[in-house]
C-alpha cells in the first residue's frame, strides 16, 4: 500500500513568512509524529499525535510553531514568522498501534529553506 | 539535543568489505533501533533490538547492544555500493501515553565504492 506522503517536498520561504507543510499518514495508523533534521544532524522530535490527539508537544521550538491533526488521519505543522534557522527537512513518521515497540514509517520530508 | 553518538562519523570503503558503525547512547533504553537515509529520501527502518537482545541479524545486517555499556554496532558485511547512505541509531523512551519517542544520532555516513 501507499506509505506516508508529504507535500510539498520543497518549500522557499521568505523570512516572516508562514508557512504548511502537510503529511498523509499511512491509513489506519494510530500515532503520528513530527521530527525536524538539520543538515549534517539526526531528526529530533517535533510533536506526538494520537489519533487526533496531541499528547507530547515538547520539542517544537518555539510558539511559532504548531501541528494539527483535526479529524486522526492528515496531519499539518504550521510554522508562523518564518526564520532562517527554521531551515531544515521536516519529516514525518507513523506507526499503525499504541504502546509496542514498533518501527516508524518515515515520508520524503519536506526540505523548508528560509531565505 | 540527541541521545546518541555514532562513530564513525564517516567511513569509505570498497564494495564487498564490511562496514561496522557504532552507536552510544546516554539514558536507560526499551529498545535500539537503526534507519538509513540515502540522499535526499526519507528514513527507512532496518532493524529493532529489544534491551534485553544482545544480537539480531537480518540478512547482511548484525546489530549488538550492550545495556551495560549503552552502547550498540551495526555491521553490514559484504556491502555494495547501493549501501551508501547516512546510518542512524535511535533509541526510544517509553512514556506514560503508551508511546515511544525516537530520539537519534548524528548519524554516520557511509560511502561504498565500486
Amino acid at each position: 500500500g501507499a506509505g506516508v506522503s508529504q507535500s510539498p517536498r520543497y518549500k522557499v520561504a521568505k523570512r516572516g513568512q508562514d508557512v504548511a507543510l502537510r503529511c498523509d499518514p499511512i491509513s489506519g495508523h494510530v500515532s503520528l509524529f513530527w521530527y525536524q533534521q538539520a543538515l549534517g544532524q539526526g531528526p529530533e522530535f517535533l510533536t506526538y499525535f494520537q489519533n487526533e490527539a496531541q499528547l507530547d508537544k515538547s520539542g517544537l521550538p518555539s510558539d511559532r510553531f504548531f501541528a494539527e491533526r483535526p479529524e486522526g488521519s492528515v496531519s499539518t505543522l504550521k510554522i508562523q514568522r518564518t526564520q532562517q534557522e527554521d531551515s531544515a527537512v521536516y519529516l514525518c513518521a507513523s506507526i499503525p498501534q499504541l504502546g509496542l515497540a514498533y518501527e516508524q514509517y518515515f515520508g520524503p520530508g519536506t526540505r523548508l529553506t528560509v531565505t | 539535543s540527541q541521545q546518541g553518538e555514532e562513530d564513525p562519523q564517516a567511513l569509505s570503503i570498497q564494495e564487498g568489505e564490511n562496514a561496522t558503525m557504532n552507536c552510544s547512547y546516554k539514558t536507560s533504553i526499551n529498545n535500539l533501533q537503526w534507519y538509513r537515509q540515502n540522499s535526499g529520501r526519507g528514513l527507512v527502518h532496518l532493524i529493532l533490538i529489544r534491551s534485553n537482545e544482545r544480537e539480531k541479524h537480518s540478512g547482511r545486517l548484525r546489530v549488538t547492544l550492550d545495556t551495560s555499556k549503552k552502547s550498540s554496532s551495526l555491521l553490514i558485511t559484504a556491502s555494495r555500493a547501493a549501501d551508501t547512505a547516512s546510518y542512524f541509531c535511535a533509541t526510544d523512551e517509553r512514556f506514560s501515553g503508551g508511546y515511544n519517542k525516537l530520539i537519534f544520532g548524528a548519524g554516520t555516513r557511509l560511502a561504498v565504492h565500486p
